[in-house]
């Protein structure tokens, strides 16, 4: 899979805000679709994984959505904190072989 | 999720120096690792993908003699960045995998990367 984009690829939002992200990549060859929160000096660690046109997936304040047809996917942040800072990736997987966009990085500012 | 160490967390090297870097996987026996590098501004590239025992797949464009991979057992991959260059200068971190999605995709765990700078 290649094309992966990402978008904003950085972005700034006051604590309270809610924001999201978007990924799209080329739909064709496509198995599952991850998405990364990387903080400062720490390892990338996986949030989501999804795999089926329609996916939503939650995890606290953070949630996530799949379109498989069209190729892309959103994250979602409600009321983001400061912890929240950190570049989020995404990574499209074809078979047993995954491309990483860019990211983006997301600041909350207290 | 899995915990995967990385050493070392930052190296500086002269010229012509061989560096080793390792990849741990701590709690469980990965499959497959993978060792991607990240130059400033750009997403992670993957450069090759081991599989315990046998040799590594390397992507398109990275040289496997200067960047060895070597992955003896289920738990450990060590990259060696050979006869390294300034241009070899950035950062480097491993994965481990385990399969998931009836083998059809690897869930990656990440170490936490080790930043290369080559004088």
């Amino acid at each position: 899979i290649l094309n992966v984009e990402q978008s904003p690829q950085s972005l700034h939002v006051q604590e309270g805000d809610s924001t999201n992200f978007t990924c799209s990549f080329p739909s064709s060859n496509f198995y599952a679709l991850h998405w990364y929160r990387w903080e400062t000096a720490k390892s990338p660690e996986a949030l989501f994984v999804m795999t089926l046109n329609g996916d939503e997936k939650k995890k606290g304040r953070i949630s996530a959505t799949l379109n498989t047809k069209e190729g892309y996917s959103y994250l979602y942040i409600k009321g983001s904190q400061p912890e929240d800072s950190a570049t989020y990736l995404c990574a499209p997987t074809g078979y047993q072989k995954v491309t990483f966009g860019i990211g983006t990085k997301l600041q909350v500012i207290p | 999720g899995a915990v995967v160490s990385q050493h070392p967390s930052w190296v500086i090297c002269k010229s012509g120096t061989s560096v080793k870097i390792e990849c741990r996987s701590l709690d469980f026996q990965a499959t497959t690792m993978f060792w991607y590098r990240q130059f400033p501004k750009q997403s992670l590239m993957l450069m090759a993908t081991s599989n315990e025992g046998s040799k590594a797949t390397y992507e398109q464009g990275v040289e496997k003699d200067k960047f060895l991979i070597n992955h003896a057992s289920l738990t450990l991959s060590t990259l060696t960045v050979t006869s390294a260059h300034p241009e070899d200068s950035s950062f480097y971190i491993c994965s481990a995998g385990r399969l998931a999605g009836g083998s059809s995709y690897n869930e990656q765990f990440f170490g936490p990367g080790t930043r290369l700078t080559v004088l």
